[in-house]
């Protein structure tokens, strides 16, 4: 069964404290993995598409990166603003299905 | 370039009510997704249209639920009759395909007391 967890459920970082989210995935063939940054009361906002392992994107502080079984969103010396769920979502090739974890809650602290 | 759109923002309703969301997802995009969304959890799919075609409606629960796409544009979700489990975020979204990034609208914040 396809599957999405993410870690941690939720994290509290000082500003300027660098620091890592995890994404493990079982699929029977990626076609996609996505992460999205969803705001409280607002709908999932699209960061990344990783395709392939070893694929890196970045944008401003944060920094996706792909591998077999898992992604990570990097997050180089967050901001308050960076605070926010952080969802990865992942589709598979024989259903097209987008399959979303639960998400981690990022606080950050001025 | 607007965004996905979704009406009503907030609903609340009596147990044993209808009740219909409105989605007008980003022009050009042939792909349009209801997901519904629990507190704390991520969004779960429940219908999948391909222009005006519904491809994946698998967790879409048809005794109460229904959904259309008219002209593979707007979109509408309803629910008759509501039960108090309804209670979530429905969230409609877009992508030119199905395998390209999708756009998700603000969301409608269904309570059923």
């Amino acid at each position: 069964e396809d599957q999405v967890t993410q870690s941690p459920e939720a994290l509290r970082l000082q500003e300027g404290e660098s620091s890592s989210l995890n994404c493990s995935y079982t699929v029977s063939g990626l076609r996609g993995l996505f992460w999205y940054r969803q705001d409280p009361g607002k709908g999932p906002e699209f960061l990344f598409t990783l395709y392939s392992a070893g694929e890196e994107k970045e944008k401003e502080r944060l920094k996706a990166t792909l591998t077999k079984k898992e992604s990570f969103l990097h997050i180089t010396a967050p901001k308050p603003e960076d605070s926010a769920t952080y969802l990865c979502a992942v589709q598979a090739e024989n259903t097209d299905k987008l399959i979303f974890g639960t998400g981690t809650r990022l606080q950050v602290f001025p | 370039e607007a965004g996905v759109v979704q009406s009503p923002r907030y609903k609340i309703i009596e147990k044993k009510q209808p009740v219909a969301f409105w989605c007008n997802p980003i022009s050009g995009h042939n792909t349009l997704y209801w997901y519904r969304q629990n507190l704390g959890q991520g969004p779960e799919l429940l219908i999948r249209y391909e222009n005006e075609e519904a491809v994946d409606d698998s967790q879409l629960p048809k005794d109460r639920f229904s959904a259309e796409r008219l002209k593979g544009v707007d979109s509408t979700l309803k629910i008759q009759p509501a039960e108090l489990g309804d209670s979530a975020v429905y969230l409609c979204a877009s992508s030119t395909r199905v395998d390209t990034e999708a756009f998700f609208g603000q969301g409608t914040r269904l309570t059923v007391v």
